[in-house]
C-alpha cells in the first residue's frame, strides 16, 4: 500500500452533474497529480498541484479543476460531466524539494472509477 | 509528433520463463522513464526508475534497460510467476517544470503456470 487514499471507490453521475473527487497524500508528501485512465488506455496527465498552487496542466479543458489544501489533501472537480469523462481517476503524490525539485517517484491511489450516464 | 508506444498485444509466457516488455517513444527526451505495474481495477505501482544517463538497473527479478539513441527501453521479468500476471505500464519523466509522467498505455502480461 502507498498511504495515498481516494475518495469515493465508485461513482455514477449523469451528463451535465457536477463531481468532487478527493485525495489524501501519503505523509511527508507535498505535490499530487491528478490523472484520468480510460479503459484499456494509460493514465493521462490532468494536472498537478504544488503547496496549493497550480503547477503544470495537460490538455483537459477548464470544467476539470483542482485544489490542494494546507495538508496537501486534494480535490478534483469536474463540471458539466460528458460521457466520454467516464474513467479511472488516480491521484498521485510525490515529495517537491525547496528548489521545486521532484523526487521522481509518484506515489498512487488505488483511484476513483467514476461513470457518466 | 509525440507517441509513446508498448505493445498492445498480451505477452503470454510460460512460468519460469523471462517475461520482455517494451517501450519505444519518439520525439520526446525524457530525464527520467519509469516502469509499473497496475492490476485491474487498481493504481499503477511504481517498480523501477531509470535515468538518461544509466543504461541498466536492476532489482530482484526486474531488470531495466534505456538506449536513449534507438529511445527505448526493455523491461525484464527473469523467473517469471503467475503472481506477475498484470499490465505494465512506461511512463516518460521529462523534468519539465510540473514533473509529469507520460504514460505508454501498458502491456498486459500473463503467466500460465
Amino acid at each position: 500500500e502507498t498511504g495515498v487514499t481516494q475518495s469515493p471507490t465508485h461513482l455514477i453521475k449523469t451528463r451535465g452533474q457536477q463531481v468532487t473527487l478527493r485525495c489524501s497524500s501519503q505523509s511527508g508528501h507535498n505535490t499530487v497529480s491528478w490523472y484520468q485512465q480510460a479503459l484499456g488506455q494509460g493514465p493521462q496527465f490532468i494536472f498537478q498541484y504544488y503547496r496549493e498552487e497550480e503547477n503544470g496542466r495537460g490538455n483537459f479543458p477548464p470544467r476539470f479543476s483542482g485544489l490542494q489544501f494546507p495538508n496537501y489533501s486534494s480535490e478534483l472537480n469536474v463540471n458539466a460531466l460528458e460521457l466520454d469523462d467516464s474513467a479511472l481517476y488516480l491521484c498521485a503524490s510525490s515529495l517537491a524539494l525547496a528548489g521545486g525539485e521532484s523526487t521522481d517517484t509518484q506515489y498512487f491511489g488505488p483511484g476513483t472509477r467514476l461513470t457518466v450516464l | 509528433s509525440q507517441k509513446i508506444e508498448q505493445n498492445s498485444e498480451a505477452l503470454n509466457i510460460q512460468e519460469g520463463k523471462t517475461a520482455t516488455l517494451t517501450c519505444n517513444y519518439t520525439n520526446y527526451s525524457p530525464a527520467y522513464l519509469q516502469w509499473y505495474r497496475q492490476d485491474p481495477g487498481r493504481g499503477p505501482v511504481f517498480l523501477l526508475l531509470i535515468r538518461e544517463n544509466e543504461k541498466e538497473k536492476r532489482k530482484e527479478r526486474l531488470k531495466v534497460t534505456f538506449d536513449t539513441t534507438l529511445k527505448q527501453s526493455l523491461f525484464h521479468i527473469t523467473a517469471s510467476q503467475p503472481a506477475d500476471s498484470a499490465t505494465y505500464l512506461c511512463a516518460l519523466d521529462m523534468m519539465d517544470s510540473s514533473y509529469k509522467l507520460i504514460f505508454g498505455s501498458g502491456t498486459r502480461l500473463l503467466v500460465r503456470p
